[in-house]
C-alpha cells in the first residue's frame, strides 16, 4: 500500500524568508504522481504542484518548486519569499491507481504554516 | 471557469438521520471523488464515480453511498447518522478520467452530527 509521511506538524516562518515542507513517500509501483495541496482555515484544498515518478525536472509553479529526489523518496515542496497568505494547512499527496483508469488520492497528515510578520 | 461547488457548505444534523451532499464538477470534468476530513484520520477516501458508475470505493460502512447524474454532478449520501461522521466531505474533480490527471477540490461541506 502507498504511504505519505510529513513529519512536521508544524512550522512558524518570518515573513519573506524561503521555507521547506518534507514528504517522504512509499510505494512500489514504478509509475506514480505526487501533488501538493493547500488547505487554508475556509477549508477549500487548493493544488498547488505536480511532480511524475518519470519527469526528469523537478517541477514550478511560480514561488513553488518541489525538490523531487526519487533515490531517497522525497518530494518536499519549497516556497520562496514567503507571504502572510501562505499561512495554511499543507498537505502532500500521491495519486494510487486503479484499474481502469480510476484513482484515489492517499494523503499525509499535514504540516500547518504560519508566517509571521 | 468555474471551480467545483459543493451545497450546503454547512449541516448540522442529529444521530440516526440522513444527510445528502451534492457537488457540481468543474465544466467538462466527468470525473467526482469524494474524501472524508477529520481531525484523528485525516483525508480519506470515500469514493470516486465517472460516467454515472462507481469505479472505486474506500473502506468505508454501506451507510455511505453516492451517484452520479448524466450532467456529472454527483451526491453523496449517509444514512443513520453517527457522531463520528463530523467530517468536512471534500468533492474533487477531474478531467476525462484520465489516470494522470489532477483532482481540483470544492470548497466542502461541513457535517457537524449531534
Amino acid at each position: 500500500a502507498q504511504k505519505i509521511t510529513q513529519t512536521q506538524p508544524g512550522m512558524f516562518v518570518q515573513e519573506k524568508e524561503a521555507v521547506t515542507l518534507d514528504c517522504t513517500y512509499d510505494t512500489s509501483d514504478p509509475s506514480y504522481g505526487l501533488f501538493w495541496y493547500k488547505q487554508p482555515s475556509s477549508g477549500e484544498m487548493i493544488f498547488l504542484i505536480y511532480q511524475g515518478s518519470y519527469d526528469q525536472q523537478n517541477a514550478t509553479e511560480g514561488r513553488y518548486s518541489l525538490n523531487f529526489q526519487k533515490a531517497r523518496k522525497s518530494a518536499n515542496l519549497v516556497i520562496s519569499a514567503s507571504q502572510l497568505g501562505d499561512s495554511a494547512m499543507y498537505f502532500c499527496a500521491m495519486r494510487e491507481l486503479i484499474i481502469q483508469g480510476a484513482q484515489k488520492l492517499v494523503f499525509g497528515q499535514g504540516t500547518r504554516l504560519t508566517i509571521n510578520p | 471557469k468555474a471551480g467545483v461547488t459543493q451545497t450546503p457548505r454547512y449541516l448540522i444534523k442529529t444521530r440516526g438521520q440522513q444527510v445528502t451532499l451534492s457537488c457540481s464538477p468543474i465544466s467538462g470534468h466527468r470525473s467526482v471523488s469524494w474524501y472524508q476530513q477529520t481531525p484523528g484520520q485525516g483525508l480519506q477516501f470515500l469514493f470516486e464515480y465517472f460516467s454515472e458508475t462507481q469505479r472505486n470505493k474506500g473502506n468505508f460502512p454501506g451507510r455511505f453511498s453516492g451517484r452520479q447524474f448524466s450532467n456529472s454532478r454527483s451526491e453523496m449520501n449517509v444514512s443513520t447518522l453517527e457522531l463520528g461522521d463530523s467530517a468536512l466531505y471534500l468533492c474533487a474533480s477531474r478531467k476525462q478520467g484520465l489516470s494522470t490527471d489532477t483532482q481540483y477540490f470544492g470548497p466542502g461541506t461541513r457535517l457537524t452530527v449531534l
